[in-house]
């Protein structure tokens, strides 16, 4: 069975500083993506990076970065110079395999970020 | 390009009434999805559909819960009769014809919070 843990409920970060949201995961299939959503208030879920288990190096979007450690089983967001606009809901997520099932989405609970001005 | 809407935001009923929430995917997504998210508990895949056909509705929790997409266009979820458990936010979301594509992006919509008393 797939599972994401998020072990931080809730985290604050000062405005313009850099933050780190934690991820692990556990699967037995070789073939997996994990992905990160952020959940504002507005409760859409918006796309922000995605890594592939065989990518080489770490996926970068802007000021979002993931860094996976294959081996630990972790994939965490690095968000830098954080923005009062980057207070949400963070979802890390993982698809596993390329069979019909590889089309769910397993989630965290997620982190609430809080970005202090 | 509208996104993912979903209808109604918001549904607050009795236990044992009947409750019908709607989706309308990004047009010419043929893959659509329904997830929950129980207060407290992690976002839960509950059924995809491709076209208008079910490709996999695994994660549905039981008979009292239909699902539809006729015609292959907009989706509607139904509760009958709604308990108490079936509280929480259903999410809907919609992917490109070709599959996930390389990074898998869902697009989700807002969410349609559902209240049983």
């Amino acid at each position: 069975a797939q599972k994401i843990t998020q072990t931080q409920p809730g985290m604050f970060v000062q405005e313009k500083e850099a933050v780190t949201l934690d991820c692990t995961y556990d699967t037995s299939d070789p073939s997996y993506g994990l992905f990160w959503y952020k959940q504002p208030s507005s409760g859409e879920m918006i796309f922000l990076i995605y890594q592939g288990s065989y990518d080489q190096q770490n996926a970068t979007e802007g000021r979002y970065s993931l860094n996976f450690q294959k081996a630990r089983k972790s994939a965490n967001l690095v968000i830098s110079a954080s923005q009062l606009g980057d207070s949400a809901m963070y979802f890390c997520a993982m698809r596993v395999g390329s069979g019909a099932g590889s089309y769910q989405l397993t989630f965290g609970k997620g982190t609430k970020l809080s970005v202090i001005p | 390009e509208a996104g993912v809407t979903q209808f109604p935001s918001h549904s607050v009923i009795e236990k044992g009434q009947t409750v019908t929430l709607r989706c309308d995917p990004i047009s010419g997504h043929d893959n659509l999805y329904w997830y929950r998210r129980v207060m407290g508990k992690e976002i839960k895949f509950l059924l995809h559909f491709v076209k208008e056909s079910k490709q996999d509705e695994s994660g549905m929790p039981n008979n009292r819960f239909l699902a539809e997409r006729t015609g292959g266009t907009y989706s509607t979820l139904k509760v009958q009769p709604a308990e108490l458990e079936d509280s929480g936010v259903y999410f809907c979301a919609s992917s490109h014809p070709g599959g996930q594509g390389r990074t898998g992006e869902l697009f989700f919509g807002e969410g349609s919070r559902l209240t049983v008393l």
